[in-house]
């Protein structure tokens, strides 16, 4: 089993819906949670920390859930700039970073 | 401010060849990661330092790759021998250390083993 877990995907949503992702993550120790948003053939760019208390930057949204790890984004009135592939990345109490395989977004024109 | 710099941005070598990958990160940060990306995955971890000393090594292949971070700022990824299964992008990432561990990546280098 993977440290941390994400549904892969697609997600093909027509613009203006809202789409929600989760990502697992099994270990315990984990401290901090960030999601991170690629394009094709670009690296990786923080999209937003997840404090426990709930984020909210404009459209999106994260959450975590310690109780029963996992980490949320949601994304209201998505855009077709919002295409791309979600990463969720843990960190445990040590500093160790683990990423999740990503979720691919796409949307329906 | 400067981002996370990274040279070469592609390579293309044959098996058994040796190459090396170099990163100069965002100035002040302490901790410096190299990731391997193959097309489909997320970022695997090979190894992190926190200045110039190692955090995590586990999942790098000791046997034909090595890393360093002289100096504590700008590093060097190592592969000696390639192996087909190298060809990846390879990702160089800084942040703070402590608080916060928003990491900050570097355009990439494309290798290609043939």
């Amino acid at each position: 089993r993977k440290e941390v877990e994400q549904d892969p995907g697609p997600f093909n949503v027509p613009e203006g819906a809202t789409v929600a992702f989760n990502c697992t993550y099994s270990n315990s120790a984990s401290q901090s949670f960030f999601w991170y948003r690629q394009d094709c053939r670009k690296e990786p760019k923080l999209l937003m920390s997840v404090y426990s208390s709930g984020n909210e930057d404009g459209r999106f949204t994260a959450q975590l859930n310690k109780a029963s790890q996992y980490v949320s984004l949601l994304i209201r009135d998505s855009q077709p700039s919002d295409s791309a592939t979600y990463l969720c990345a843990v960190y445990t109490n040590a500093g160790k970073s683990t990423f999740g395989d990503g979720t691919t977004l796409t949307e329906k024109p | 401010e400067a981002g996370v710099a990274q040279s070469p941005r592609y390579k293309i070598i044959e098996k058994r060849q040796s190459v090396a990958f170099w990163c100069n990160p965002i100035s002040g940060h302490a901790t410096l990661y190299w990731y391997q990306q193959i097309l489909g995955q997320g970022p695997k971890l090979l190894i992190q330092f926190q200045n110039n000393g190692v955090v995590d090594d586990s999942q790098l292949p000791k046997d034909r790759f090595s890393a360093e971070r002289l100096k504590g700022v700008d590093s060097t990824l190592k592969i000696q021998p390639a192996k087909l299964e190298d060809s990846a992008v390879y990702l160089c990432a800084s942040s703070t250390w402590g608080d916060s561990y928003e990491q900050y990546f570097g355009p990439g280098t494309r290798l290609t083993v043939t």
